[in-house]
């Protein structure tokens, strides 16, 4: 079965760092993009940025560029999202999400983790 | 950005009746490649989302024939032909032309009557 498994859900202070990760199985990890999705408390979703694990080739959207980290181990079949400086308007439910390999001229996420919440709050 | 619209945001339905879902682009979708790259996604509630149409019309694996989707250019819309309990949820459009700018519609909140 082809799934993505996330990390548990985080409470974190603001200003504190934290790393997220993804774990893919069923399917060959490094021949698929694994992205990042942010659903805010009540509200839609937003894409932030993508890596394929093969090299390690990394794209963000532009309104997450700079806010976040996105990295991969290939060895463990594993992406991760990463804050260096957590802030309350962090506060949101991450997705992780298998893309194909073709970016220009998108289908989206056909395979989707079941979410990580963090919670960021004094 | 492209901006999706979608109409209605709130959508209460008859079980066993057409539920239909606007989705609007402020631009057109077409890429260069000729394929328009317009998708959707269910989010059940307390569930993660899931793709249920790509490239407009194409139902993803287990989908349910009674979701159908149509369209071109800028203007598409979802229809389930019946409704069903298990179709409650949010709906959303979602635009993979524009890279990097890939958007998402508001969603459209499906609930029974």
């Amino acid at each position: 079965e082809v799934q993505l498994v996330q990390s548990g859900a985080e409470v974190k202070k603001p200003g504190e760092s934290l790393k997220i990760s993804c774990k893919g199985s069923g399917y060959s990890f490094t021949s698929y993009w694994i992205g990042w999705v942010r659903q805010m408390p009540g509200k839609g979703l937003e894409w932030m940025g993508i890596i394929y694990p093969g090299d390690s080739d990394t794209r963000y959207s532009p309104s997450f560029q700079g806010q976040v980290t996105i990295s991969a181990d290939k060895s463990i079949s594993t992406a991760y999202l990463q804050w260096s400086s957590l802030k309350a308007s962090d506060t949101a439910m991450y997705y992780c999400a298998r893309h194909e390999p073709e970016l220009l001229g998108s289908v989206a996420f056909d395979i989707w983790g079941q979410g990580t919440m963090v919670t960021v709050s004094s | 950005d492209v901006v999706m619209t979608q109409s209605p945001l709130s959508l209460p339905v008859t079980l066993g009746q057409p539920a239909s879902i606007s989705c609007r682009s402020s631009q057109s979708l077409v890429y260069s490649d000729g394929n328009t790259y317009l998708n959707w996604f269910q989010q059940r509630p307390g569930q993660s989302p899931r793709r249920l149409i790509y490239k407009v019309s194409n139902r993803d694996s287990g989908v349910p024939d009674r979701f159908s989707g149509s369209g071109s250019g800028t203007d598409f819309t979802l229809k389930i032909s019946r409704v069903e309990a298990e179709d409650v949820g949010v709906y959303y459009c979602m635009q993979g032309t524009h890279w990097p700018r890939w958007t998402f519609g508001q969603g459209t909140k499906v609930e029974i009557k």
